[in-house]
């Protein structure tokens, strides 16, 4: 059994390029979380995703981050333009209800920026 | 706002030696405790869950309990692959799905 797949690993991406992070859930799992770990620094929420629909997008930055669960294929979590600082591992956890589901996290895909 | 505050930063101990991790928390309403263990380049991995002050949770050599304001995390007897840092992370009946506000973490080391 699988459990929650990101790729890349590791992304280095020059300042005002785009950054594309994929993000496959464990089989079975419907419900999809970005969190963003900055140096020196805890988990950070971003973002909430069911099939096809954000639920819940308040720790998101509202310019140049935009997040998506198709109905087939990975969740993706696009960062444009990126800036120095967005250098940070993302992790990505899913769960197999909405509530009272510990998430289950992929290893992270760490994004550098230079 | 839910706020987590995890104590210490970074914790030594000699292989054997006993200690336990705090959590404090302030949480509108509490809907779950979590404890996740995170070792360098991997993702957190899942401990325990705790719903209600009073209860606890054990698994090997750690165990989990749960007050009103706060959690402890013990470890007994603690070997050298038992280094990581230990995340608490709390959910609440207000957020969204299975959303978690995670604390900062203590580094644990295990020295042999």
């Amino acid at each position: 059994n699988a459990g929650v797949m990101q790729n890349p690993r590791h992304l280095v991406r020059r300042r005002g390029q785009e950054a594309r992070l994929r993000c496959s859930p464990m089989k079975g799992h419907s419900h999809v979380y970005w969190y963003r770990q900055l140096p020196e620094e805890g988990l950070k929420f971003m973002v909430y995703l069911q099939k096809e629909n954000i639920i819940d997008e308040s720790g998101m930055p509202k310019e140049r981050f935009s997040a998506e669960f198709p109905k087939e294929g990975p969740s993706i979590l696009r960062i444009q333009q990126v800036v120095r600082g967005d250098s940070a591992a993302y992790f990505c956890a899913s769960t197999r209800r909405a509530y009272n589901s510990p998430l289950h996290f992929g290893n992270g895909t760490r994004l550098t920026v230079t | 706002e839910d706020q987590v505050t995890q104590s210490p930063e970074a914790l030594r101990l000699q292989e054997g030696e006993s200690s336990s991790l705090n959590c404090s928390y302030t949480v509108s309403g509490l809907r779950g405790l979590f404890w996740y263990r995170q070792d360098p380049g991997k993702g957190p991995e899942f401990l325990f869950t705790l719903y209600s002050a009073g209860e606890e949770k054990e698994k090997e050599r750690l165990k989990a309990t749960l007050t009103k304001k706060e959690s402890f995390l013990h470890i007994t007897a603690p070997k050298p692959e038992d280094s990581a840092t230990y995340l608490c992370a709390v959910q609440a009946w207000e957020t969204s799905g299975s959303r978690l506000t995670f604390g900062e973490g203590t580094q644990l080391t295990v020295n042999p």
